[in-house]
């Protein structure tokens, strides 16, 4: 079955930047979408179709995809966005979310 | 202010039924395909099932397809996930969302399914 795959952790210090990478086969023809949950509370849209930004989701998330890799893109990393990262794709109409990825800033 | 709310959950033994209800509230449901996506406690994030803005189609995975029915009642802006045969592996917090549609995605609150005999 299709995988999306993520490292399990990233750890920067405030203001550096974090890289967050998803692997899949089908991301070349398949959008890829970016959720930020953090702990206890529903996930957060933060980036759609590969690399566009909801509206009030801070300029200092990006993210692009490229061949199998998609990356999301923390600029200036703040200790608020501390949380868990999943990327989510389709395949055959049916949703895949990756394993997640911790960023932890401190 | 856009709102869903997620019910109906409990706790149930393996084999047994349970409805969940989303009630929409503050944008067009109509308008928006509909996820049912789980978080088993301390594990990441599952899809679990997407039904159509107008419910003419409806997509699983293939842990629940079979088990499952997603449905949905546009009149009264409400999301369904009718779970039979319930196993020790369907406990989760369960939450309805909306398709992504130019940035805009909401999400319910959870609701807690337990699988315990």
């Amino acid at each position: 079955s299709y995988e999306l795959t993520q490292a399990p952790s990233v750890s920067v210090s405030p203001g550096q930047t974090a890289r967050i990478t998803c692997s899949g086969d089908a991301l070349p023809r398949k959008y890829v979408y970016w959720f930020q949950q953090k702990s206890g509370q529903a996930p957060v849209l933060v980036i759609y179709e590969d690399n566009k930004r909801p509206s009030g989701i801070p300029e200092r998330f990006s993210a692009f995809s490229s061949g199998t890799m998609a990356t999301l893109t923390v600029s200036g990393a703040q200790v608020e966005d501390e949380a868990d990262y999943y990327c989510y794709s389709t395949d055959t109409n049916r949703g895949i979310f990756g394993g997640g990825t911790r960023l932890t800033v401190l | 202010q856009m709102h869903l709310v997620d019910s109906g959950g409990g706790v149930v033994q393996p084999g047994g039924s349970l409805r969940l209800s989303c009630a929409a509230s503050g944008f067009i449901f109509r308008s928006f395909g509909m996820h049912w996506v789980r978080q088993a406690p301390g594990k990441g994030l599952e899809w679990v099932a997407v039904i159509w803005d107008d419910g003419s189609q409806k997509y699983y995975s293939e842990s629940v397809k079979g088990r499952f029915t997603v449905s949905r009642d546009n009149a009264n802006n409400i999301l369904y996930l009718q779970m039979n045969s319930l196993r020790v592996e369907d406990t989760a917090l369960y939450f309805c969302a909306t398709a992504a549609v130019r940035g805009e995605n909401y999400w319910g609150q959870g609701i807690s399914v337990t699988v315990s005999s």
